[in-house]
């Protein structure tokens, strides 16, 4: 059974581009978040997709949008870079009940200069 | 709102002791609580979570954590720490309203195990 896989693993792009990160989410889950991770600090949320819909949105920017289709896998766009968008960007699959287990993908790393 | 505080960005101990992780949370209610482990260059892996059926909560590796309402704690510990342990450790909250999906998380603390 796969877990929750991102691609791509690594990324460079400069201040200004527009990027694409990708998720598969585990097998049988069909709500997917996704979370940025700067440098030594704990994710953060920025959005959560269930039935192709963002449900819920931290405090993130428009320039951060995303998208889930139907077979469940989802993309997290990011528009007109900034320096301060390099992280580890975190992809989480769970099932449509609060509280439930989310399970992470090993991450983007992006990297923008 | 819900909040996570983790005591201690970094915490280092020898092999073979007593590994003691703090976390205390913020929330109006009872919440949903978890510690996540992460290794270097990877994802994060989940070692155990709290969702009210039992206030001592056995995971995986050899963890406990134990839920103490009027201390709002959810300190993470094992008794004996093994070199592989080395990692960073995060506590998370989250629900239990309806609609709050989202994992909010502390800032971490790095384990470090001395030989």
């Amino acid at each position: 059974d796969a877990g929750v896989t991102q691609s791509p693993t690594h990324l460079i792009k400069t201040r200004g581009q527009q990027v694409t990160l990708r998720c598969s989410p585990k097998s049988g889950h069909d709500t997917v978040s996704w979370y940025q991770q700067a440098l030594g600090q704990g994710p953060q949320f920025i959005f959560q997709y269930y039935e192709e819909e963002e449900r819920q949105r931290g405090n993130f920017p428009d320039r951060f949008s995303g998208h889930q289709f139907p077979n469940y896998s989802s993309e997290l766009n990011v528009n007109a870079l900034l320096l301060g968008d390099s992280a580890l960007y975190l992809c989480a699959s769970t099932y449509d009940r609060v509280g439930e287990t989310q399970y992470f993908g090993p991450g983007t790393r992006l990297l923008v200069l | 709102a819900q909040s996570v505080t983790q005591l201690g960005s970094h915490v280092s101990v020898s092999e073979g002791a007593l590994v003691l992780l703090r976390c205390n949370y913020s929330s109006s209610v009872p919440p949903y609580l978890f510690w996540y482990v992460q290794y270097p260059n990877q994802g994060l892996q989940l070692l155990l979570k709290y969702t009210s059926a039992a206030t001592l909560v056995k995971g995986i590796n050899g963890f406990e954590a134990e839920f103490k309402k009027s201390e709002t704690s959810f300190h993470l510990t094992k008794p004996s720490a093994h070199m592989s342990d080395a990692a960073e450790y995060f506590c998370a909250v989250s629900g239990p309203t309806s609609g709050t999906y989202k994992y909010i998380f502390g800032t971490g603390t790095r384990l470090k195990v001395l030989a």
